[in-house]
């Protein structure tokens, strides 16, 4: 079983959709990432969370450190938004970083 | 290998040297990247290998860094005269194609210069 697992691993949506994206993790955590991973390639930090909710513009990220859950959510959604969305634990030791399998989330006109 | 691989996975440097940092791709993967994470701060991207070229250099963020990749597998990162600031986690990641496709990381390379 993957430390940190991500679901689901594809998504199609409708534009104006509310999209969610899920992060579960088993081990224990400094602090979640969640990253944005454009088709032109680059890789885009989107959120980096340890508690409690962030939002930026239609993004907002949650996390429930209890639980081991975090997820991610886009609001009118847009073909934009168009691209693979992973979540990475930060291990305590603040060293290695483990990654989810990601998302990749496809948004049609 | 089954995954990325990346060496060392710790390092620890004097200010002044230079590192050279290693990832071995997943084999077949013709797309390779590079980026950074410095403590408490999120991704940086460096550079992206399409086999053995480099179409994006523009993250690298000064002349001190470089990077190659031969044989369309392995890239090494050098990075010279090393400064305090460049202590991060440097990530390595391939993908089969070029970019829009899903990339496989690494677990990172710690590098600390004291």
């Amino acid at each position: 079983k993957n430390e940190v697992e991500q679901s689901p691993q594809n998504l199609t949506a409708q534009e104006g959709e509310f999209i969610t994206i899920n992060c579960s993790y088993s081990v224990g955590i400094s602090a979640l990432h969640w990253l944005q991973q454009h088709p032109g390639g680059g890789i885009v930090s989107l959120f980096m969370l340890s508690s409690g909710k962030k939002k930026h513009g239609r993004l907002i990220a949650t996390i429930n450190i209890q639980e081991k859950h975090s997820s991610l959510h886009i609001t009118a959604s847009h073909p934009r938004d168009s691209a693979v969305y992973i979540c990475a634990a930060n291990t305590p030791s603040n060293y290695q970083l483990i990654w989810g399998a990601g998302t990749k989330l496809i948004i049609k006109p | 290998g089954a995954g990325v691989s990346q060496s060392p996975s710790n390092k620890v440097t004097e200010k002044g040297k230079d590192v050279e940092l290693r990832c071995d791709p997943i084999s077949g993967h013709t797309a390779l990247y590079w980026y950074r994470q410095s403590l408490g701060q999120g991704l940086e991207f460096l550079i992206y290998f399409q086999g053995n070229s480099a179409p994006d250099k523009s993250g690298l963020p000064s002349d001190r860094f470089s990077a190659e990749r031969t044989g369309g597998s392995v890239s090494t990162l050098t990075i010279q005269r090393t400064q305090q600031e460049d202590s991060a986690v440097y990530l390595c990641a391939s993908s089969w194609a070029g970019p829009g496709q899903k990339a496989f990381f690494g677990q990172g390379t710690r590098l600390t210069v004291v």
